[in-house]
């Protein structure tokens, strides 16, 4: 069954703790992003990345950091630098052909306190 | 920097109601378009999107969009809404042919239809 998952669905840490939030895709896509959803401010781009050991900063990059060093994996680390990290987070990836349709996970609600 | 704006936030609507949403986007060049939807507990899916050729594109459950280049605007429609269709509408663009640009999101629409 291809598709994208993360893990986990819900997610609660410490305030001042890191915290990293996996995603893996088995559909052999190149391209790889993060996103974070609130309320009211629709999809913001963190990070993403077009191949294995490259990534890219996106509009809202400070306080998290990325790595890319298998093509079907894509971890956020979300750090104790970011000051408003409740958020609900979602990975998509897209392969770089004709297509450009972005498909996306299911999500990860992360509450910090 | 490109950015996508919806401009209506929340719209309620009762069944057999017609739906237009709107979308208007910043950017001279060619684009590639889409409508996303996010039903209740569910993974974000694409409804429907335009790269070229007719500016009238259909999409799933019913969903069209029209392109309208000169108004840089990509609303979304469908005749007749359903119960069903309470989700949450995100339209987005992508500046590149080649696909290597990410998608720039709208703030989204919530729709919330009733009986």
């Amino acid at each position: 069954d291809g598709g994208i998952t993360q893990s986990p669905k819900y997610l609660f840490r410490k305030e001042g703790q890191n915290v990293t939030l996996s995603c893996e895709q088995n559909l052999n896509h190149d391209a790889m992003y993060w996103y974070r959803q609130d309320p009211g401010q629709g999809l913001r781009l963190i990070y993403y990345s077009q191949i294995v050991n490259d990534f890219q900063k996106g509009d809202i990059a400070e306080g998290y950091s990325v790595s890319r060093e298998k093509k079907e994996s894509f971890p956020l680390t979300v750090t104790s630098a970011q000051k408003n990290p409740t958020a609900f987070y979602l990975c998509a990836s897209r392969s770089l052909g004709d297509s450009y349709e972005q498909y996306f996970g299911p999500g990860t609600r992360l509450t910090v306190t | 920097a490109q950015s996508v704006s919806q401009h209506n936030h929340h719209v309620i609507l009762s069944e057999a109601a017609s739906l237009e949403l709107g979308c208007n986007y910043s950017y001279g060049g060619t684009v590639n378009l889409f409508w996303y939807v996010q039903y209740p507990g569910q993974h974000l899916q694409l409804l429907l999107k335009y790269f070229s050729g007719d500016p009238l594109v259909k999409g799933i459950k019913g969903f069209e969009a029209e392109f309208i280049k000169s108004k840089f605007s990509f609303n979304l429609r469908k005749p007749s809404v359903q119960w069903s269709d309470t989700a949450e509408y995100f339209c987005a663009v992508s500046t590149s042919r080649s696909g290597n640009t990410p998608l720039v999101f709208g703030k989204g629409t919530r729709l919330s239809v009733i009986a």
